[in-house]
């Protein structure tokens, strides 16, 4: 079965700075999908970035990219510069048909 | 804003009720799932529509039901509540994959209705 696991359930970091959000997948599949949603306190989830399995280079969308590790069946997410509004819930998702299978989440904390 | 619109936003039930949450969805999208997100966990999926047909559906009993309409708009049915029920219900809306503006197949999702069962 399809498995998501990001194992730091809290993070801080200062802003200005980068932080890494940690992602491991478990897939028999050979073709997937892996995002990254952001989920402040509104509730509502901010699609931020999407790797597909073959994709050969690495996804990158503004300040945000997906440190994809094939091999190691990890997606980290990057955020560069962290800002304040980067305070929220993060999770990391897989594609399985047409639903998403998402991790437990990762809460950031950004320190002026 | 994705333009995804959930109501209400927040509603209070006790055991036993049932419930109704609507979603409206994204301008074109045809597709719609409901998640469950219960609390400090991430979001559960309970089924996806398209076209008005259920297509697909996650390890949820049958008194949580659905309906899309012809404009895409989605309800979600909870009989018989439970206190376990309490949870943030999310609607989201898509294209199928491979579709024009929807390479990847992501997921627009709306604020959630936070449910309490007393």
């Amino acid at each position: 079965a399809q498995k998501i696991t990001q194992t730091q359930p809290g993070m801080f970091v200062q802003e200005k700075e980068a932080v890494t959000l940690d992602c491991t997948y478990d897939t028999s599949d050979q073709s997937y999908g892996l995002f990254w949603y952001k989920q402040p306190s509104s509730g509502e989830m901010i699609f931020l970035i999407y790797q597909g399995s073959y994709d050969e280079q690495n996804a990158t969308e503004g300040r945000y990219s997906l440190n994809f590790q094939k091999a190691r069946k990890s997606a980290n997410l990057v955020i560069s510069a962290s800002q304040l509004g980067d305070s929220a819930m993060y999770f990391c998702a897989m594609r399985q048909g047409g639903k998403l299978i998402f991790g437990q989440g990762t809460e950031l904390s950004v320190k002026p | 804003e994705t333009g995804v619109t959930q109501s209400p936003t927040h509603l209070i039930k006790t055991r036993g009720q049932q419930v109704t949450l609507r979603c409206s969805s994204q301008s074109g999208h045809n597709t719609v799932s409901w998640y469950q997100q219960a609390l400090g966990q991430g979001p559960q999926f309970i089924f996806q529509y398209y076209r008005e047909e259920e297509n697909g559906r996650g390890n949820f009993p049958p008194r949580f039901s659905g309906l899309q309409f012809p404009n895409y708009s989605s309800e979600l049915n909870v009989n018989a509540l439970e206190l376990d029920d309490s949870a943030l219900y999310l609607c989201a809306s898509s294209l199928p994959p491979g579709r024009v503006g929807s390479i990847t197949g992501e997921l627009f999702f709306g604020e959630g209705s936070r449910l309490t069962v007393l």
